[in-house]
Order: C-alpha cells, then sequence, then structure tokens
C-alpha cells in the first residue's frame, strides 16, 4: 500500500513560472488536503476537498488553484510562483467516511519541498 | 490572538525525566484536540487524540484537556532520544465556515542523552 504520494519531493521554480504538484492517495478515501508550512511554522490549510468534482478553499488559497477529477488525484496548481510561495507542501487524505475531525487522523505524503527564486 | 498557541522551543529534557508540552487554542467551541509528531525532514503523524476534560494516558504518552481554561497539553514520561521531534497540537475549528483541522505552530523537543 503506497498511502499518500507526492511529487515532485523537491523543485525550485523562477519567480513567475507555473507548476503543478502532485498527490495520489490509494485508500479510497474521500477527504483531501494540502497544507503548507513554512520553516519553524505549523501547517495552513490551503485547499482541501471533500469527493471528486469539490474543493473548497482553506486560510491560505491565494496563488493557488486545485481540481478533484478521480477520487484517487488531487494536484495543486501554483499560478505566477512568488518568493513566499517558498515552503514544503503536504498533501493528506483522512477516512472514507469523512470524520477528520472525530478521529483527526490525517495521513499525509512525504512532502514536496518547493523554493522560488 | 493565534487560534492555537503553542511554544516554540526549544524545549530540552533529560532522558528519563518527563517532557510537558502545553497548548492554548481560543475558539470554546472546538471539541476535538490532537497531538501530532514530526520529526525533522518529514511528515507529520497523529500520536494522541482527546475529547474529554481530563486526562487520556496511551504508554508513555498522556493527553490532558481542560476546556474551561482552554488549554490541552502533552506528557511524555520516561523520555527518550528517539522523542526528540516537534509536536504539533491541533485542534478542530472553522475555516471558511467549514470544520477543518487548525495546528499551532508546534514545539520542538530535544531529550538529552
Amino acid at each position: 500500500n503506497a498511502g499518500v504520494t507526492q511529487t515532485p519531493k523537491f523543485r525550485i521554480l523562477k519567480i513567475g513560472q507555473s507548476m503543478t504538484l502532485q498527490c495520489a492517495q490509494d485508500m479510497n478515501h474521500n477527504y483531501m488536503y494540502w497544507y503548507r508550512q513554512d520553516p519553524g511554522m505549523g501547517l495552513k490549510l490551503i485547499y482541501y476537498s471533500v469527493g471528486a468534482g469539490i474543493t473548497d478553499k482553506g486560510e491560505v488559497p491565494n496563488g493557488y488553484n486545485v481540481s478533484r477529477s478521480t477520487t484517487e488525484d488531487f494536484p495543486l496548481r501554483l499560478e505566477l510562483a512568488a518568493p513566499s510561495q517558498t515552503s514544503v507542501y503536504f498533501c493528506a487524505s483522512s477516512y472514507p467516511d469523512g470524520r477528520p475531525m472525530n478521529t483527526g487522523e490525517l495521513f499525509f505524503g512525504e512532502g514536496s519541498r518547493l523554493t522560488v527564486l | 490572538q493565534k487560534e492555537v498557541e503553542q511554544n516554540s522551543g526549544p524545549l530540552s529534557v533529560p532522558e528519563g525525566a518527563i517532557a510537558s508540552l502545553n497548548c492554548t487554542y481560543s475558539d470554546r467551541g472546538s471539541q476535538s484536540f490532537f497531538w501530532y509528531r514530526q520529526y525533522s525532514g518529514k511528515s507529520p503523524e497523529l500520536i494522541m487524540f482527546i475529547y474529554s476534560n481530563g486526562d487520556k494516558e496511551d504508554g508513555r504518552f498522556t493527553a490532558q484537556l481542560n476546556k474551561a481554561s482552554q488549554y490541552v497539553s502533552l506528557l511524555i514520561r520516561d523520555s527518550q532520544p528517539s522523542d526528540s521531534a516537534t509536536y504539533l497540537c491541533a485542534v478542530n475549528g472553522f475555516i471558511q465556515g467549514a470544520q477543518k483541522l487548525v495546528f499551532g505552530q508546534g514545539t520542538r523537543l530535544t531529550i538529552n542523552p
């Protein structure tokens, strides 16, 4: 079982470039999330999805877009990269019954470290 | 006021001692509280959750919740070097009108042999 798989693990972008961070899970989880973690800080929610075709904004959505065409995949698009988007990005998913609040158990990918220069 | 606050540390504890990690939250309506552990360069993993006032024990870990004081803590007994990590407190809260986990900034814990 692969769990939550993120690619790429590392990426350097120039200001103004765009890219997509890929996230796939094989646990049949309905809920998926994108978080960013700045150095020495906690996790900030960017976007989340409660199922295929349904997405919504989190705390810090500006500069990002997402789509959820399948249960398995939840890519994060960065448009016009800025230095403020330098961060580690984590994709996560939670149980099929969508009870992240009851158990709080999010399954995280290994993270994607993005640097914008 | 931040929604979830933790002392960022670093907190240094000798091996075998008790490590005490603290967290306060601002939303009185929060119902669920979680502790995640994150090793350097790795992703977070859930180690404890608590819903009711009082203590909850799991092995060397004890979570404590006081809703009146809006305070949750994590005690690690018989601390081991392998406990050295950043500990993230997470609380369920409302973001954009929907219930989501809100994370504190984390406390970096170092266990000294």
